[in-house]
């Protein structure tokens, strides 16, 4: 299972800070996801990341994000930088099922809004 | 980049009909890399349909997945209730990963 946590609200400018919590298993040798919907329109990409340090994001987003993984916490963690009310929307962690090329296990989301 | 069209972009349908959604790619993508995931309202996306034709666990079967090059296709075979919500193609292969903007299948 997978749980988002974080700050429901974050002013602009300043800094959007995750985690997904993994229980039930383990954040060593998975790839993780993070996906983002602003309400009422589709899913976005985010970004990868894998606890041997190999990491990709999405071009759009690649100047302001930083992902990372702890695994004695079993944690995998997402910021963005300078937000801005743009970047209101659900954020969605999610595992990467290697053997399917997809992400197979998600979280349920948590919400961010972005305002002063 | 590679852009996904899902279309159409609302699919008004009774139970027990057969709904046909579409996904054409702007370039050609590796039919391993095509997924379908199923979003019901206020909940995450779930996935369907991976490799383009494969369920995943628990999957129905009345769902199925086909298609190659830039042209893919989620059937729904007879639609049961809880079929009703939006679905979204989405590719990996190359940097970024994209998704198609979604089909919604609502109850007429």
């Amino acid at each position: 299972q997978l749980q988002e946590s974080g700050p429901g609200l974050v002013k602009p400018s300043e800094t959007l800070s995750l985690t997904c919590s993994v229980s039930g298993g383990s954040t060593s040798n998975f790839y993780w996801n993070w996906f983002r919907q602003p309400p009422g329109k589709g899913l976005e990409w985010i970004g990868y990341t894998h606890d041997s340090g190999d990491t990709n994001y999405n071009p759009s987003l690649r100047s302001r994000v930083s992902t990372s993984i702890d695994t004695s916490k079993n944690q995998v963690s997402l910021k963005l930088y300078s937000v801005t009310a743009a970047d209101t929307a659900m954020y969605y962690c999610a595992k990467w099922a290697n053997s399917l090329e997809a992400a197979d296990i998600w979280g349920q989301g948590t919400m961010v809004t972005v305002s002063s | 980049e590679i852009v996904l069209t899902q279309s159409p972009g609302t699919l008004s349908l009774s139970p027990g009909e057969r709904a046909t959604l579409s996904c054409r790619a702007s370039q050609s993508v590796d039919s391993k890399y095509l997924v379908w995931y199923q979003q019901k309202s206020g909940q995450a996306p779930r996935l369907l349909i991976y490799g383009a034709s494969s369920r995943a666990t628990g999957v129905p079967d009345r769902f199925s997945g086909s298609g190659s090059g830039t042209d893919f296709t989620l059937t729904i075979s007879r639609l049961e209730r809880e079929d009703f919500a939006v679905y979204y193609c989405q590719r990996w292969g190359s940097s970024p990963l994209t998704f198609g903007g979604g089909t919604k299948v609502e109850i007429k």
